[in-house]
């Protein structure tokens, strides 16, 4: 069973179209929900940290949220620099008792000048 | 430029046979992870360690074996190796042992092909 759930899968944009990527987790004892980018070809690369439902954090056209169960990354008036996969992470303690951080599949944007 | 080097960064390779991928953290970085790609199973933790010793493990086969040196660089070993093993092999490091809170930095990956 998939702990972290992305969607959708793929995204296509028109540069300066905006939209919201989702990310739903089912851990229990969530201790952080992470955005990282990663270009083709590329390791990912940290974008933003929340902790508590209700958190927001921005960073140029991103922003990202917090509920209970999901984030969502809204993107504003996206550009094709913008283009990339976008993965979601959830940290949480797992049976072992330590700490886990587990990826979703991720959601590949497009955007199109 | 995240500071992890990762080599090689593509190796092919036969089934049956044994790899080593070579992982040099950031400076200062006590923690190394290993991470799979492929394109259906997205990133799969494998294994964490701290400091030279094993912190956590993930989805990491009994052909697969990792180590942290004293220098802090880290080596996965494959060994008999089947086609499904094809995938980038990210790895990621932070300065403490609690993932950095969240925030890992990632090598450019070793892309390993078995034929």
């Amino acid at each position: 069973e998939d702990q972290v759930t992305q969607s959708p899968e793929a995204l296509r944009l028109q540069e300066g179209e905006s939209s919201s990527l989702n990310c739903s987790y089912t851990v229990s004892g969530l201790r952080g929900l992470f955005w990282y980018r990663q270009d083709p070809g590329k390791g990912p690369e940290f974008l933003f940290t929340l902790y508590s439902a209700g958190e927001e954090k921005e960073k140029e056209r991103l922003k990202a949220t917090l509920t209970k169960k999901e984030s969502f990354l809204h993107i504003t008036a996206p550009k094709p620099e913008d283009s990339a996969t976008y993965l979601c992470a959830v940290k949480y303690v797992g049976n072992s008792g330590y700490s886990t951080l587990t990826f979703g599949k991720g959601t590949m944007l497009l955007v199109s000048p | 430029d995240s500071g992890v080097t990762q080599t090689p960064k593509h190796l092919i390779t036969a089934t049956g046979q044994r790899v080593t991928l070579r992982c040099s953290p950031r400076s200062g970085d006590l923690s190394v992870y290993w991470y799979q790609q492929s394109l259906d199973q997205g990133l799969q933790f494998l294994i964490h360690y701290y400091n030279g010793e094993e912190r956590a493990k993930g989805n990491i086969l009994e052909r697969f074996s990792a180590q942290q040196f004293p220098d802090l660089h880290s080596e996965l070993n494959l060994s008999s190796l089947e086609l499904g093993d094809s995938a980038l092999y990210f790895c990621a490091s932070s300065v403490d042992w609690e993932w950095g809170a969240g925030e890992l930095f990632f090598g450019e990956g070793s892309r390993l092909t078995v034929l």
